[in-house]
């Protein structure tokens, strides 16, 4: 069974431009979730799409957005890039409710210059 | 801020020695989960502990979960050098749909 997978691996990106990071969820599971890793730092919630819905996002600006497609994949959105935009997003997926263990997918590492 | 922390902040030990990290966190919960994250990659999920839970086993890794102090414990028995990674702590409650994690703690295992 193929895991979660995140693209691309790495992103390079100047100030004010946009980036788009996609993840695709273990097949069966319809939640996805987004989390940003700064350097040297936690996870932090971003996201939470479900059958299509956004249902939960974190205290993040609207620059940062995103959608989840009927095949569950998703899609995460950053506009305007600022520098500490730079970070490792990952993705996650769940089978059923939230709270429950998720899977995450290997990141996708954004610079921004 | 709902983040929890974790402590010690770096562990350093030799193969063989037990490793235990604390995790602390500031409100009510339904489940508590540990993860290890290996070199800045992705997450793997080693356990959950729900509330009404007070201690739980998978393997070498025993779990412990105090609400009244609301803090957590993780302890990795006979560290082997695989073992190296940074472990984070995770809340879950139902009334913020999210999960959040604490700040980690870097594990090395030296062989």
């Amino acid at each position: 069974e193929a895991g979660v997978t995140q693209s691309p691996t790495h992103l390079i990106k100047t100030r004010g431009q946009q980036a788009t990071l996609r993840c695709s969820p273990i097949s069966g599971h319809t939640s996805v979730y987004w989390y940003q890793q700064a350097l040297g730092l936690g996870l932090q919630f971003l996201l939470w799409y479900d059958e299509g819905e956004e249902r939960n996002r974190g205290n993040f600006p609207p620059r940062f957005s995103g959608r989840q497609f009927p095949n569950y994949s998703s899609e995460l959105n950053v506009n305007a890039l600022e520098l500490e935009d730079s970070a490792l997003y990952l993705c996650a997926s769940t089978l059923g409710l939230a709270g429950g263990e998720q899977y995450f997918g290997p990141g996708t590492r954004l610079t921004v210059t | 801020s709902q983040q929890g922390e974790e402590d010690p902040q770096a562990l350093s030990i030799q193969e063989g020695e037990n490793a235990t990290m604390n995790c602390s966190y500031k409100t009510s919960i339904n489940n508590l989960q540990w993860y290890r994250q290996n070199s800045g990659r992705g997450l793997v999920h080693l356990i959950l502990i729900r509330s009404n839970e007070r201690e739980k086993h998978s393997g070498r890794l025993r779990v412990t979960l105090d609400t009244s102090k609301k803090s957590s414990s993780l302890l990795i028995t006979a560290s082997r050098a695989a073992d190296t990674a940074s472990y984070f702590c995770a809340t879950f409650f139902r009334g913020f749909q999210k999960l959040v994690f604490g700040t980690g703690t870097r594990l090395l295992v030296s062989p």
